[in-house]
């Protein structure tokens, strides 16, 4: 089975840079996502780590480390519309995902 | 536009009333799925499907029905749906993209209140 840990809630400021993190424990591994979901709204996809190392995409980054079971996802040069939770999933096995309670993200001015 | 679409956005109903939450998508995926999601619980998986006629229980299944007998539709069934299954639902497809990607593309959800 899987198990994902990632903060309840975190708590930034506009412009500044915050690192969610995220620590599992699973018996199979096709990657990591990390998905964005505002209040009321379907998570949207935000990106996918299989390989150790760091992904850049734009303003957000996220990185993994398979021998630790951990990753994170950066969002730099924060925005107010950055308010949301974000989801830590696994991939495993078929297309399956498991996902994490999720982070809620609130920046404030 | 690519997309996946559910209908009722919104219902309320009665405990023991069957219903149907239809789920749609346009983009050809293999894998479809549904999910629940609980304030404090997250998202978590009801069912989910590789292909047409084939189903299989996600983590949390009981008192639901699903059905694909078209690649494109994934239906939800409740056939006595009781106040514990008041959540919002989503459902998701996803195919192999690359490096064996397989980003789930959702639908806008359905809040559904028993009763």
């Amino acid at each position: 089975g899987q198990n994902i840990d990632q903060p309840t809630e975190m708590t930034a400021t506009e412009g500044a840079i915050v690192q969610i993190n995220c620590t599992y424990q699973t018996s199979g591994f096709n990657g990591l996502f990390w998905y964005q979901q505002h209040a009321g709204e379907a998570p949207t996809f935000l990106s996918y780590n299989v390989l150790d190392g760091l992904e850049e995409k734009g303003r957000f980054s996220s990185f993994l480390s398979r021998s630790k079971g951990y990753s994170y996802l950066l969002l730099k040069e924060l925005q107010m519309k950055d308010s949301a939770s974000y989801l830590c999933a696994i991939g495993a096995g078929s297309y399956q995902l498991t996902f994490g309670k999720g982070t809620k993200l609130s920046v404030i001015p | 536009e690519a997309q996946v679409t559910q209908n009722p956005r919104y219902l309320i109903t009665v405990t023991g009333k069957k219903l149907t939450v239809t789920c749609s998508q346009n983009m050809n995926h293999e894998y479809m799925s549904w999910y629940r999601q609980d304030p404090g619980l997250g998202l978590r998986q009801i069912y989910y499907s590789m292909n047409v006629e084939v189903t299989d229980k996600g983590d949390v299944p009981e008192g639901y029905k699903v059905s694909r007998k078209e690649k494109r539709n994934f239906p939800l069934i409740l056939e006595s749906p009781s106040p514990n299954q008041t959540s919002l639902y989503f459902c998701a497809s996803s195919s192999p993209g690359p490096g064996a990607s397989y980003e789930q593309y959702f639908g806008p959800g359905t809040r559904l209140t028993v009763t």
